[in-house]
């Protein structure tokens, strides 16, 4: 089974400071992906960045990267140059490996989340 | 564009009482999720479908049921509500070879 760990309950950071969300993951698949998606006070999910286990750079969109160390199984989300929009709730999720046949449906699993404040 | 959208938005049930939420996509998604989402947890996987008449059961998928009829839309049933389904639902998209899920806006469900 898989079980995504994300140990900070909540998260202070000064604007335009970098910060960084952790997460851990557990799973015996090869192949698998990491998500990360943020949840505003509105309740949407708006994705973040996605890393595949075999991408051998990390992951980085605008102000976010993925600092994925695959050895140690975590994959942590760093945001620079914070804003007062980056005020939300972060969550890390996995996608289920390849099963048989080389199928994934996609399912994922989700971390119980980090909540980020961002200070003026 | 409408994207991936939920109906309804917010609805209060009885103990007992029955309904069923409709998730809407134009994105032309093959695969589709439902997930639940308590407080202080992440989402939880109820059910998804890997396309127009299938359906398979997630992680926490009693209390549950749901039907694929046509490839935009994937519908979930509450067939007897309890208090413990209590929760926000989220509906999910995805297309063959993506790995990103498109998210509804959810659906806020209290059960008294």
């Amino acid at each position: 089974a898989q079980k995504i760990t994300q140990t900070q309950p909540g998260m202070f950071v000064q604007e335009k400071e970098a910060v960084t969300l952790d997460c851990t993951y557990d799973t015996s698949d090869q192949s698998y992906g990491l998500f990360w998606y943020k949840q505003p006070s509105s309740g949407e999910m708006i994705f973040l960045i996605y890393q595949g286990s075999y991408d051998e750079q990390n992951a980085t969109e605008g102000r976010y990267s993925l600092n994925f160390q695959k050895a140690r199984k975590s994959a942590n989300l760093v945001i620079s140059a914070s804003q007062l929009g980056d005020s939300a709730m972060y969550f890390c999720a996995m996608r289920e490996g390849l099963g048989a046949g080389g199928t994934s449906y996609g399912k994922l699993t989700f971390g119980q989340g980090t909540i980020l404040t961002v200070h003026p | 564009n409408a994207g991936v959208t939920q109906t309804p938005k917010f609805r209060v049930l009885k103990t007992g009482q029955s309904m069923t939420l409709l998730c809407a996509q134009d994105m032309n998604h093959e695969y589709m999720y439902w997930y639940r989402q308590d407080p202080g947890m992440g989402l939880r996987l109820i059910h998804y479908s890997v396309g127009e008449g299938t359906t398979a059961k997630g992680e926490v998928p009693d209390g549950y049921n749901v039907s694929r009829l046509k490839k935009q839309n994937f519908l979930l049933g509450l067939e007897s509500a309890a208090p413990s389904q209590t929760s926000v639902y989220f509906c999910a998209g995805r297309r063959t070879g993506q790995y990103e899920q498109y998210f509804g806006p959810g659906t806020r469900l209290t059960v008294t």
